[in-house]
């Protein structure tokens, strides 16, 4: 059973730093390509990062709203994914859900198939 | 970026009853003139999402056959053939073709 579980949400000031971890399981990590996205309270839902897997280059997407502030990375061997969260702005209060792309074996851009529960962050002084 | 422009926002559909959410792109969706990366996510209350439809018309496994999606170039459409109480929640449509991927609004979808 595939399964992400994300943690390290927390209530956080602005301009303070903040390091969210999804651990997976019941798949190849390293076989997939891994995302971020988030939802403020009561609103939609945004991406906000990718990153292809290894033997696709390990490279990065972001959304602009959080380029040069977060980065997300991952550990093939532990099978987590990261989003470092820094210069924290109050916009930035809202769950934030990983989720698994399985386009390496669908050739289909933006195949998002399974999503974590989510955590919560919250930027407030 | 791509908008994607979801109607209605909310729906009240009386069970039983067919429901269909429209999802329009500002630029087509079409990659490589090959396919169209048009997703579709039901969200329940307070859980996370989970995706219907994945390239237009394809419905993930596990997933009720009373739900269909269509569509093509900027146009795409979700229908529930008969609404049952599960149903409840609010539906985005979610392209990724562009960079960066982007949603619709989200329309909520009520028992009458």
């Amino acid at each position: 059973e595939v399964q992400l579980v994300e943690s390290g949400g927390g209530l956080e000031e602005p301009g303070r730093s903040l390091r969210l971890s999804c651990t997976t399981s019941g798949f190849t990590f390293a076989d997939y390509s891994m995302s971020w996205f988030r939802q403020a309270p009561g609103k939609g839902l945004e991406w906000v990062a990718f990153i292809r897997r290894r033997d696709y280059g390990g490279t990065t997407e972001y959304a602009a709203s959080v380029e040069g502030r977060f980065t997300i990375s991952r550990d093939d061997s532990k099978s987590i994914v990261y989003l470092q969260m820094n210069s924290l702005k109050t916009d930035d209060t809202a769950v934030y859900y990983c989720a698994r792309e399985r386009g390496a074996f669908s050739k289909i851009r933006g195949d998002v198939d399974y999503w974590g529960q989510g955590t919560l962050v919250t930027v407030s002084s | 970026d791509v908008v994607m422009t979801q109607s209605p926002l909310s729906l009240p559909v009386t069970l039983g009853q067919p429901a269909s959410i429209s999802c329009r792109s500002s630029q087509s969706l079409v990659y490589n003139d090959e396919y169209a990366s048009l997703n579709w996510f039901q969200q329940r209350p307070g859980q996370s999402p989970r995706r219907l439809i994945y390239k237009v018309s394809n419905r993930d496994s596990g997933v009720p056959d009373r739900f269909s999606g269509s569509g093509s170039g900027t146009d795409f459409t979700l229908k529930i053939s008969r609404v049952e109480a599960e149903d409840v929640g609010v539906y985005y449509c979610m392209q990724g073709t562009h960079w960066p991927w982007t949603f619709g609004q989200g329309t909520k979808v009520e028992i009458k």
